[in-house]
């Protein structure tokens, strides 16, 4: 089965610059997260998507962070405007459901640098 | 609240030569327990995990990581590693008790394994 893409792979933005990475899970998982990786730490969580709908957003700073998954399946995650604090590798994971044994699926990963 | 604690920031390993990768967490409730790898460029690729039963757990390339309760510890080991085992790993862990399924990573481990 086809795993997590994610697109771009790479993107370089000026600060105060919008910035869009999409994610298409593995087909039929309905649980999909967005992690933010910086250099030197590991991933956190920003948002948690159920199907359509947010599941946990605590972590996501929602004054420049947003993230929609309209029709369930593919996610897209927006920062509008970019800070140089946000330069980091955003991940995108998925799973079947919510059942508390399974295993989240990453993908490759979005390189984002902010200048 | 749980928290992941990877001391080592970086291990040098000669090939061949056994390696221990330490974890400890801190949780006031039941977790299950996880080691994910990342490659270079590559996303995070889920290496073991203990979720009940024996406290010895195998990854199918050698890597076993033994879950210690009284010391809140998930030490991952290799007793003899291979130039391919370079790579970072994270630690993380994820409470029993709720459905949203969140993943707390640690700083992460990078291994390198020279000749």
């Amino acid at each position: 089965e086809a795993g997590v893409a994610q697109s771009p792979r790479y993107k370089i933005i000026e600060k105060r610059q919008s910035v869009a990475f999409w994610c298409n899970p593995i087909s039929g998982h309905a649980t999909l997260y967005w992690y933010q990786q910086i250099l030197g730490q590991g991933p956190k969580l920003l948002i948690q998507f159920q199907n359509n709908g947010v599941v946990d957003d605590s972590q996501l700073p929602k004054d420049r962070f947003s993230a929609e998954r309209l029709k369930g399946v593919d996610s897209t995650l927006k920062i509008q405007p970019a800070k140089l604090e946000d330069s980091a590798v955003y991940l995108c994971a998925s799973i079947p459901g919510l059942t508390r044994q399974e295993t989240q699926y990453f993908g490759p990963g979005t390189r984002l640098l902010v200048l | 609240a749980q928290s992941v604690t990877q001391l080592d920031s970086q291990v040098p390993v000669f090939e061949e030569a056994p390696v221990e990768l330490r974890c400890n967490y801190s949780s006031s409730v039941s977790v299950y327990l996880f080691w994910y790898v990342q490659y270079p460029n590559q996303g995070l690729q889920l290496l073991l995990k203990y979720l009940s039963g024996s406290t010895l757990v195998e990854s199918i390339n050698g890597f076993e990581a033994e879950f210690n309760k009284s010391q809140t510890s998930f030490h991952l080991r290799k007793p003899s590693v291979h130039i391919s085992d370079t790579a970072e790993y994270f630690c993380a862990v994820r409470a029993l008790n709720t459905g949203f399924q969140k993943l707390v990573f640690g700083t992460g481990t990078r291994l390198l394994v020279s000749p």
